[in-house]
């Protein structure tokens, strides 16, 4: 069974710094792009980032660039999160998926979606 | 960035109803277009792929139709299970966007 286990939420003040993990087991982790997607409370789902299954391609939401990076170890079959210069509108449940989109001379024209999930993992940037 | 609208943003139901969502983009993206489901705290769900494609395990009174602009999500027969929200998203370009969600209800 194809399963994602995010960690690594918490509290952290403003400014901070969190690093969050991904699990996966169930598939072949390195075939697969993984994406992150958050969802602040009572709100909907914001894409956040994405990494090819290589690890060498990354793409960032404008509201983080700069601040988060993606990467993946794929010897441990985990894909992570650093989250730095953490705002107060970062609060969110943090999702890691599988897919979202794939790399071929651009971020484009990916047909299949997320299809596996994690259960989530909950930030909450507050001084 | 591609935003994506959707209609109506919450919709009362009773069971047995038919229920349809719809979803726009402000640009064409072909056919990249994914609908989730939603629970309470809970993880999206995959129900529809590349606009009408039914995802492994759903049931097929969830349907999805549409091309270019404007995609619709249709329930044929509303079950107690299928109150949750909605979301399109596209993957035409990055950065993916999603729609703000349709919150179904029961009536």
């Amino acid at each position: 069974e194809e399963q994602l286990l995010e960690s690594g939420g918490g509290l952290v003040q403003p400014g901070g710094s969190l690093r969050l993990s991904c699990a996966a087991s169930g598939f072949t982790f390195s075939s697969s792009a993984m994406s992150w997607v958050r969802q602040a409370p009572g709100k909907g789902l914001e894409w956040v980032s994405v990494i090819s299954g290589g690890g060498g391609r990354t793409y960032y939401a404008d509201s983080v660039r700069g601040r988060f990076t993606i990467s993946r170890d794929n010897s441990k079959n985990t894909l992570y999160l650093q989250m730095n210069t953490l705002r107060a509108e970062d609060t969110a449940v943090y999702f890691c998926a599988t897919g979202g989109a794939s790399y071929n001379s651009g971020w484009a024209n990916y047909y299949y979606g997320m299809e596996v999930w994690g259960q989530g993992t909950t930030v909450t940037v507050s001084s | 960035d591609i935003q994506m609208t959707q209609s109506p943003s919450s919709l009362s139901a009773s069971v047995g109803d038919r229920v349809t969502i719809t979803c726009r983009a402000s640009q064409s993206i072909s056919s990249y277009l994914t609908w989730y489901q939603q629970k309470p705290g809970k993880a999206p769900k995959l129900l529809i792929y590349a606009a009408s494609g039914l995802q492994s395990g759903v049931p097929s009174r969830f349907r999805g139709s549409g091309s270019g602009t404007d995609f619709t999500l249709t329930i044929s027969s509303l079950q107690p299970e299928d109150f949750a929200t909605y979301y399109c998203q596209q993957s035409y370009t990055a950065p993916l966007t999603f729609g703000q969600g349709t919150k179904v209800e029961i009536k």
